[in-house]
């Protein structure tokens, strides 16, 4: 399928610090979701970029879409406590062969 | 509009033993997905059912079989249960597959197989 990969795998962070996670493909992305899953919960949609060099923002949230469509960013600006969880970029483009990426977990200590 | 619904939220079952899992939505959608989830790791698509009538393995079908009863559910069915099939599996739905639309999740099923 087509593989995304993220990183870091783990981060923690104090309540106040950003934090930034990577979602890589080799191969161009028709788009890329992000979803998040708290501790214990099921994953929820956050957000779908489709063009080039795209930037979408929600609150403290920014999310980016490569010029080249082959990576996507997540950033958070002065963390909270609620942020803490999951954080999956996704491809969706063909069920079979679409796939999730391993996901970054942020903690954040108060 | 409950969304996604999934049942039995919790199961233990002993090694060859069978269980249905149950899921339904209630946005209409066409496609629906089963995943598995295993501890620190992503979501592994098992099977998924781009339309009513229509099943697709995904990346981890094997041990598994699905059916796609109507337009609403999709359930997914361990024959014999094998301790390797112990996870939480989560069902999701979205509008159309491949085309971007987001996945709607239920809140999962967590299995244990002893």
């Amino acid at each position: 399928g087509q593989q995304v990969m993220q990183i870091p795998q783990y981060q923690h962070v104090q309540e106040g610090e950003d934090f930034t996670t990577y979602c890589n493909s080799s191969t161009t992305l028709s788009n890329i979701q992000w979803y998040k899953q708290r501790p214990g919960g099921h994953p929820v949609f956050l957000i779908q970029l489709v063009k080039s060099g795209e930037v979408k923002k929600q609150k403290r949230l920014t999310f980016q879409f490569g010029e080249a469509k082959k990576n996507s960013s997540l950033h958070i600006t002065a963390t909270q406590t609620t942020d803490v969880g999951t954080y999956f970029c996704y491809n969706n483009t063909n069920a079979g062969k679409s796939t999730f990426g391993d996901g970054t977990t942020l903690t954040v200590k108060p | 509009n409950a969304g996604v619904t999934q049942t039995p939220k919790f199961q233990v079952l002993k090694t060859g033993q069978s269980m249905t899992l149950q899921c339904a939505q209630d946005m209409n959608h066409n496609s629906m997905y089963w995943y598995r989830q295993d501890p620190g790791m992503g979501l592994r698509l098992i099977y998924y059912s781009a339309s009513e009538g229509t099943t697709d393995k995904g990346e981890v079908p094997n041990g598994y079989n699905v059916s796609r009863l109507n337009k609403r559910e999709f359930s997914l069915r361990l024959e014999s249960a094998a301790p390797s099939q112990t996870s939480v599996y989560f069902c999701a739905s979205s509008d159309l597959t491949g085309d971007g639309s987001p996945l709607h999740f239920g809140n999962g099923t967590r299995l244990t197989v002893t």
